[in-house]
């Protein structure tokens, strides 16, 4: 049964170092989702992409954080530098269409 | 943009009984409503979901139903079970290019 991936599943880094997760979506899906998710601020979206191209990271830190598609394979979404306040866990969907979504397990992140 | 809110934030009920948790949303356009189960530690996994041509829509134990003139939507979950304990997530789309709108997420504990 066809499931999202994500790599690390787990990350602990010290603050100012980069960290990159990475995302496999559903084969012939071709809308990608990154969210994150806190306690405080529950299930926050960053960025999602359509066919590989961008079509919104509004909710994305831009100084920090960078997300991308170089395939219609894997997705990355990366922070340099990293901060405690980064401490969430990420989690990428993707879908056919904007509103269908299928979560992969998530990145727990941990910055100290 | 779409504000979807969702109550209890936290309910718990005895094995065995019934578990109902609404959401509302702003948007009369809204026309998709799926809702989505997170058990602790994966992500969340779609379990239900209803458009606005109908009104209920029903799963083995589980059914969502449609107001859309009040403009909110519910989750049943009946004869409840241990495994069904985790946060709900409901959402609410327009369609088309418009990405899912997500609550803040229920808290269901099921007691045995």
């Amino acid at each position: 049964d066809a499931r999202v991936t994500q790599t690390p599943r787990h990350k602990v880094t010290e603050m100012g170092q980069e960290v990159t997760m990475r995302c496999q979506p559903i084969l012939g899906h071709n809308t990608v989702f990154w969210y994150r998710q806190t306690m405080m601020q529950g299930l926050e979206l960053l960025a999602y992409f359509r066919n590989r191209a961008p079509l919104d990271d509004s909710g994305m830190p831009k100084d920090r954080f960078s997300a991308e598609m170089p395939d219609a394979t894997l997705a990355t979404l990366k922070i340099q530098p990293s901060e405690p306040r980064d401490s969430a866990v990420y989690f990428c969907a993707s879908g056919r269409f904007i509103d269908e979504q299928y979560f992969g397990p998530g990145t727990r992140l941990t910055v100290t | 943009g779409e504000n979807v809110e969702q109550h209890p934030s936290t309910l718990s009920v005895q094995e065995g009984d019934s578990a109902v948790i609404k959401c509302t949303y702003s948007d009369s356009a809204s026309n998709y409503f799926p809702w989505y189960k997170q058990e602790l530690g994966k992500g969340p996994q779609l379990i239900i979901d209803i458009r606005s041509n109908v009104g209920e829509k029903k799963d083995q134990r589980i059914a969502v139903t449609l107001n859309k003139t009040a403009k909110h939507f519910s989750l049943h979950i009946t004869e409840t079970q241990p495994e069904d304990s985790a946060v709900y997530f409901c959402a609410a789309s327009k369609g088309g290019n418009n990405r899912l709108a997500f609550g803040k997420g229920n808290q269901v504990v099921v007691i045995p």
